[in-house]
């Protein structure tokens, strides 16, 4: 099982529409997790850091559930900008400090 | 302010051969992470290294080596590439181990 898995997509939505993105992990001692946008042959961008307390910047929103070692990013009003692979990652903590782990990556075509 | 640096930007090179890849960190930072990215997958850790020595490493084989100089700068060194070795090689930089992680835009690493 990889230690984080995320929705296969990809995921292919009309302007204006809200998406969902699911991503699990397995390791109960990860301490940071986070969203990532990676476009086409581009880095890897940092999107938003998650908390547990659920967190909000402007239409994207990240919820975590510690409990059932869920992470999950919603997109409103669906801009084409938005078009992009969104990668959820998680960060051991512990001993294993600054070592990123990323989800396979789950690709979003915004259409008009 | 530049930000992460990767160097060169396209690499082609036959199996067997030995391949040095090289990153300047973003002004500031001081630790540099590196990481495989095969196509359609999500990058994968390779190692880390601050205060020029290695303090993580991931599940790669002795053939990666890397380095760091004391401008923070760093080199990942594959040797007796193989054709699995065919990635996008990303160096990402933060300040502290546990900092935020800034990517570069990679060296995309091809062998014939």
């Amino acid at each position: 099982r990889k230690e984080v898995e995320q929705d296969p997509g990809p995921f292919n939505v009309p302007e204006g529409a809200t998406v969902a993105f699911n991503c699990t992990y397995s390791n109960s001692a990860s301490q940071s997790f986070f969203w990532y946008r990676q476009d086409c042959r581009k880095e890897p961008k940092l999107l938003m850091s998650v908390y547990s307390s659920g967190n909000e910047d402007g239409r994207f929103t990240a919820q975590l559930n510690r409990a059932s070692q869920y992470i999950s990013l919603l997109i409103r009003d669906s801009k084409l900008s938005d078009s992009a692979t969104y990668l959820c990652v998680v960060n051991r903590g512990g001993g294993s400090q600054g070592n990123l782990i990323f989800g396979k990556g789950t690709k979003l075509s915004v259409k008009p | 302010d530049a930000g992460v640096t990767q160097s060169p930007t396209h690499l082609i090179k036959t199996r067997g051969q030995q391949v040095t890849l090289r990153c300047s960190p973003k002004s500031g930072h001081d630790t540099v992470s590196w990481y495989q990215q095969a196509l359609g997958q999500g990058p994968q850790f390779i190692f880390q290294y601050y205060e020029e020595e290695e303090r993580q490493r991931g599940n790669f084989p002795d053939r990666f080596s890397g380095h760091q100089f004391p401008n923070y700068s760093s080199e990942l060194n594959v040797n007796a590439l193989l054709l699995g070795d065919s990635a996008l090689y990303l160096c990402a930089s933060s300040f502290g181990r546990q900092g935020e992680q800034f990517f570069g835009p990679g060296t995309r690493l091809t062998v014939l």
